[in-house]
């Protein structure tokens, strides 16, 4: 069964103070992996999909990166609108159910 | 392009009824696919529809149905509620040749 642990839970910042988010998986046969934004009482904001280790995307100050067994999104720089909480789903096999993880809370302050 | 609709946005039922939720998704998109999301648990898949056939399941207890028509909206329908139905349901869509999944706003359905 497909298991994604993202840590830590909760991380608070100031504006500027660049840092890291880690999701952590376990699949038979890694189809994609996948990250979302969530804004309180909002449906998921879809952000990037990575399929291959050593891939890397980045949007504004998001950078999502991939390894076999983990992936990162950088935040650098960040600002109070980047408060959100952030989820990361990895999907195998042929089907396109995602298994999600608990999601990281990141708060941003000014 | 405007993106996947939910309604009703909110839901208040009370323990035993059934309830039916829809979903619209992007246009042009013929996979839906439907989550549960609460604090404990997180988000988890509950079915995916693709031109009107059910194609995967998650782990839900048979009260958790959906169908999807022609047009490809779905409903999800939950009978019998109990009280720990009570969260947020998202619906999804996504292109045929991709698995970016969209999310619409969820319903929030509380059960009492």
């Amino acid at each position: 069964e497909d298991q994604v642990t993202q840590s830590p839970e909760a991380l608070r910042l100031q504006e500027g103070e660049s840092s890291s988010l880690n999701c952590s998986y376990t699949v038979s046969g890694l189809r994609g992996l996948f990250w979302y934004r969530q804004d309180p009482g909002k449906g998921p904001e879809f952000l990037f999909t990575l399929y291959s280790a050593g891939e890397e995307k980045e949007k504004e100050r998001l950078k999502a990166t991939l390894t076999k067994k983990e992936s990162f999104l950088h935040i650098t720089a960040p600002k109070p609108e980047d408060s959100a909480t952030y989820l990361c789903a990895v999907r195998s096999g042929a089907n396109s159910k995602l298994t999600f993880g608990k999601g990281i809370t990141l708060s941003v302050r000014p | 392009k405007a993106g996947v609709t939910q309604t009703p946005r909110y839901l208040i039922k009370t323990r035993g009824q059934q309830v039916t939720l829809s979903c619209s998704p992007i246009s042009g998109h013929r996979s839906v696919s439907w989550y549960q999301q609460t604090p404990g648990q997180g988000l988890q898949f509950l079915f995916e529809y693709f031109s009107e056939t059910q194609r995967n399941k998650g782990n839900f207890p048979g009260r958790f149905s959906g169908r999807q028509f022609s047009n490809s909206r779905s409903e999800m329908n939950v009978s019998t509620l109990e009280l720990g139905d009570s969260a947020l349901y998202l619906c999804a869509s996504r292109q045929d040749s991709t698995y970016e999944q969209y999310f619409g706003p969820g319903t929030r359905l509380t059960v009492t």
